[in-house]
């Protein structure tokens, strides 16, 4: 079993919609946790990071841990074709290196 | 712009040869991290290195080698190169404060090509 496992999807959604991008996790003493967008042949941005269980908002951005199942998602609140990339999920697994889910591709449709 | 810079942008060369793909941290990071990202396997750790000394190994091969330098520059060495070693190679920064969570700051990447 993957440490991070993360539908690749594709996803596409209309303009202005709520994307809600999930990942699941294999350890519950996994803390730590990061969404980081990935436009085409760039590197990965830091979206947002969040310790343990609850919620985090940041714009139109929201990440949020749940920890009793394991899931960690990120909402994206009226959608841009800006927002159009690719969103992994990360965690830090305590060997002081991130684990990557594989990703999920974004495409907002004007 | 993460503040973390990678030379070269692009890297083109043949199976067997060897490169070396350099990473300059933000400033005051400590730490540097190298990942390879494959279609087929993802964004993978493969070394980190704290102050010039190493510190974590994930899944790099043995052809592959890295050093940090006083200067906390980074080169990541990959030698008797395969078809397969064609990815991007990401180099990131983190300042280290040993207290809990590092953010990691990404660089743009290098492009590996391999003929």
């Amino acid at each position: 079993q993957k440490e991070v496992e993360q539908d690749p999807g594709p996803l596409s959604v209309p303009e202005g919609a709520i994307v809600s991008l999930n990942c699941t996790y294999s350890n519950s003493a996994f803390q730590y946790f990061m969404w980081y967008r990935q436009y085409s042949r760039k590197g990965p941005e830091l979206l947002m990071y969040t310790y343990s269980s609850g919620n985090k908002e940041d714009g139109r951005f929201t990440a949020q841990v749940d920890k009793s199942s394991k899931y960690i998602s990120l909402f994206i609140r009226d959608s841009q074709p800006s927002d159009s990339a690719t969103y992994l999920c990360a965690t830090d697994t305590g060997r002081r290196a991130l684990t990557f889910g594989s990703g999920t591709r974004l495409q907002v449709q004007p | 712009d993460s503040g973390v810079t990678q030379t070269p942008k692009h890297l083109i060369t043949a199976t067997g040869q060897r490169v070396t793909l350099r990473c300059s941290p933000r400033s005051g990071d400590l730490s540097v991290y190298w990942y390879q990202q494959s279609l087929d396997q993802g964004l993978q750790f493969l070394i980190q290195y704290y102050n010039g000394e190493e510190r974590a190994k994930g899944n790099i091969l043995e052809r592959f080698s890295a050093q940090q330098f006083p200067d906390l520059h980074s080169e990541l060495n990959l030698s008797s190169l395969e078809l397969g070693d064609s990815a991007l190679y990401f180099c990131a920064s983190s300042v280290d404060s040993r207290g809990g969570e590092e953010t990691q700051y990404f660089g743009p990447g290098t492009r590996l090509l391999v003929l």
